[in-house]
């Protein structure tokens, strides 16, 4: 079975850094491009950046450009998401992603909340 | 940026009602374009894929349709289950987007 396990999310204080790691078991992670895809509260989708299988290429959305740096550990069956100088709008579940052929996203781990307030 | 337009924002239909949302996209993205259900409190379903295509273990009640800059979701027979939010997503360039999201209410 197919599992995406997020850990990470957490209250930051404006400007503050935080990495996201996402657990991939049940299939061959080093096979697969990853996304992570982020939702505000009450908000609709976002997606926020991508990282081919092999770690590159990689992809950022603009409002994480620059803030923000994709990493994944093939040996590890992980992925990253450090972020960096966060922002009140920052605040979002992130949802680690998978990405099969063509670039469906066809699994979605059950998501990590970081809230970003002082 | 590629810009995804769905409509309705909204629906309220009843159980056995054909209920069909459309999503546009500034330019053409051939058939690159997926659709998600997204219930309450919970992570999207990816429902369809190259605008068409039936994702495995996906009721066959739900459809998919288009190309270019105009696509369609169609549930043939609404069910009480499908009471959720539906994203389109267009992922023929980055950076990849979202339609709003239509939520459907089901009487």
């Amino acid at each position: 079975e197919v599992q995406l396990v997020e850990s990470g999310g957490d209250l930051i204080q404006p400007g503050g850094s935080l990495r996201l790691s996402c657990a991939a078991s049940g299939f061959t992670f080093s096979t697969y491009d990853m996304n992570w895809i982020r939702q505000a509260p009450g908000k609709g989708l976002e997606w926020i950046s991508y990282i081919g299988r092999s770690g590159s290429p990689i992809k950022y959305a603009d409002s994480v450009k620059g803030r923000s740096t994709i990493s994944r550990d093939n040996a590890r069956n992980s992925l990253y998401l450090q972020m960096n100088g966060l922002r009140d709008e920052d605040t979002a579940i992130y949802y680690c992603v998978r990405v099969s052929g063509g670039g469906r996203s066809d699994y979605w781990g059950q998501g990590s909340l970081v809230t970003v307030s002082s | 940026d590629i810009q995804m337009t769905q409509s309705p924002s909204t629906l309220s239909a009843s159980v056995g009602d054909r209920v069909t949302i459309t999503c546009r996209a500034s330019q053409s993205i051939n058939s690159w374009l997926a659709w998600y259900q997204q219930r309450p409190g919970k992570a999207p379903n990816l429902l369809i894929y190259q605008a068409s295509s039936l994702e495995s273990d996906v009721p066959f009640r739900f459809s998919g349709s288009g190309s270019g800059t105009e696509f369609t979701l169609t549930i043939s027979t609404l069910q009480a289950d499908d009471s959720a939010t539906y994203y389109c997503q267009q992922y023929f360039d980055f950076p990849w987007t979202f339609g709003q999201g239509t939520k459907v209410e089901v009487k």
